[in-house]
């Protein structure tokens, strides 16, 4: 059975770095295949993917937030880290953590982290 | 803004069937056939219901349906019943390892 966890700060000030960790268990981010991600969704909006890591290291990003968004794994620790730098109000949303094998469709979600950006 | 199309909102009365329809409006989507569609309850994590256009995961009951046509892809629910009623949203793989969302459909059993 294979569960996702993430965990962060809850409240970040505008311009900071949010750093969100997804820890998961039931998977190996070292099998062939295996990828991790990220999706968030501000209040009441829909759903939008941000990144993915798979276990040859190769990460990929949303093209609009390219710049802002780093994707890194640790595999001995089996978490997945987000960083998202000059955090604004508008990336006020719940962060969830996904499971996904090759780009088929993200089959397994974490309960997800809600994030607030406010001075 | 984004790529894929859904209405905003449907409704069916229980024991109906309801299609939701998911329309790419961009090119950059380019018809793959990886499109996948997700139930989230108020409050919860979505929910992958139907992943590679119509294959249904382990659990998920055989009301729910996935096809696509042309550029547009849809999930049926037949037999509605009052735990159906929530959010409905489909994603579609874009290609170079990227994805995208449709906006969203609240579902309501009436």
């Amino acid at each position: 059975q294979i569960t996702l966890k993430e965990s962060g700060p809850t409240v970040v000030k505008p311009t900071e770095t949010l750093t969100l960790t997804c820890t998961f268990s039931g998977v190996s981010l070292s099998t062939s295949g295996v990828g991790v991600g990220w999706i968030r969704q501000p209040p009441g909006k829909a759903l939008e993917w941000l990144a993915v890591i798979y276990w040859d290291d190769d990460g990929h990003y949303s093209p609009s937030l390219k710049k802002k968004v780093t994707i890194t794994k640790d595999t001995s620790k089996n978490q997945v880290v987000l960083s998202m730098t000059n955090m604004d109000p508008v990336d006020t949303a719940t962060y969830y953590c996904v499971h996904i094998e090759l780009v088929s469709a993200f089959h397994i979600w974490g309960q997800g982290t809600m994030v607030t950006v406010s001075s | 803004q984004s790529a894929l199309t859904q209405p905003r909102s449907v409704s069916g009365s229980p024991g109906q069937s309801v299609t939701i329809s998911c329309t790419e409006t961009s090119s950059d989507v380019g018809g793959y056939n990886y499109v996948s569609w997700y139930q989230q309850h108020p409050g919860k994590a979505p929910k992958l219901m139907i992943y590679d256009v119509r294959k249904r995961p382990s659990g998920v009951p055989d009301r729910f349906s996935g096809s696509k046509s042309d550029n547009t892809a849809s999930l049926t629910i037949s037999g509605l019943q009052p735990e159906d009623e929530a959010d409905y949203y489909c994603c579609s793989y874009a290609g170079s390892y990227t994805w995208v969302f449709g906006g969203g459909t609240k579902l309501t059993v009436l």
